[in-house]
């Protein structure tokens, strides 16, 4: 069965440092998305992308955090320059279309992201 | 703002024992309604849906849910819990015409003891 990987499953880093999740969606998805889980809390969306741009982002994506997909096949997410706020589960999720055609999102495993 | 509430956090069962965990949402208009389950150490996967047609859902192992507008409830139920079915449970509402975005719930972890 198809599903979405991300890479690391767990990364630790320094305050202040930038970091890249990676994620490869399923193949024939067109919707990727970002979303993210701090410890204790709810699952907060982050960002959509669609054709090569962001579709749509919460008020948590601000200018430290980017989205690429460089290859077709990886679709990233970078964070500038970490604060100790940004530790965090983060989930990558794919769709094969968008919301009004009754489609769902696959997820992958998560990254977990420890700032120290 | 759409939002999701879950009103149970923690729920600890005896295997056989029934679950019914609560999901309410605030949207007027149309939605579609899911929930979630994580495993420990595992992904998001998905475990029913409703989009249409019957309000009764049924999804994987043994779960159902059922969706009543009048209360904006999308409840989950399975009449006999296992021990496997241990992990977080998350009700989740696709916002309308925002490219599939998701609206969690808080998530409510479920303890099955044998």
């Amino acid at each position: 069965e198809p599903e979405v990987t991300q890479t690391p499953s767990h990364q630790v880093t320094q305050m202040g440092q930038e970091v890249i999740l990676r994620c490869v969606p399923i193949s024939n998805h067109l919707y990727f998305y970002w979303y993210r889980q701090i410890l204790g809390q709810k699952v907060e969306f982050l960002v959509s992308f669609y054709n090569n741009e962001i579709s749509e982002k919460s008020e948590i994506f601000d200018d430290q955090f980017s989205v690429e997909r460089p290859d077709g096949s990886n679709f990233t997410l970078k964070i500038r320059s970490t604060k100790l706020e940004d530790s965090a589960m983060y989930f990558c999720a794919s769709s094969e279309a968008q919301g009004t055609l009754n489609t769902e999102a696959f997820f992958g495993q998560g990254t977990r992201l420890t700032v120290v | 703002a759409q939002s999701v509430s879950q009103h149970n956090h923690h729920v600890i069962l005896s295997e056989a024992a029934s679950l019914e965990l609560g999901c309410n949402y605030s949207y007027g208009g149309t939605v579609n309604l899911f929930w979630y389950v994580q495993y420990p150490g595992q992904h998001l996967q998905l475990l029913l849906k409703y989009f249409s047609g019957d309000p009764l859902v049924k999804g994987i192992k043994g779960f159902e849910a059922e969706f009543i507008k009048s209360k904006f409830s999308f409840n989950l139920r399975k009449p006999s819990v296992q021990w496997s079915d241990t992990a977080e449970y998350f009700c989740a509402v696709n916002a309308p015409g925002g490219y599939n975005k998701l609206i969690f719930g808080a998530g409510t972890r479920l303890a099955v003891h044998p």
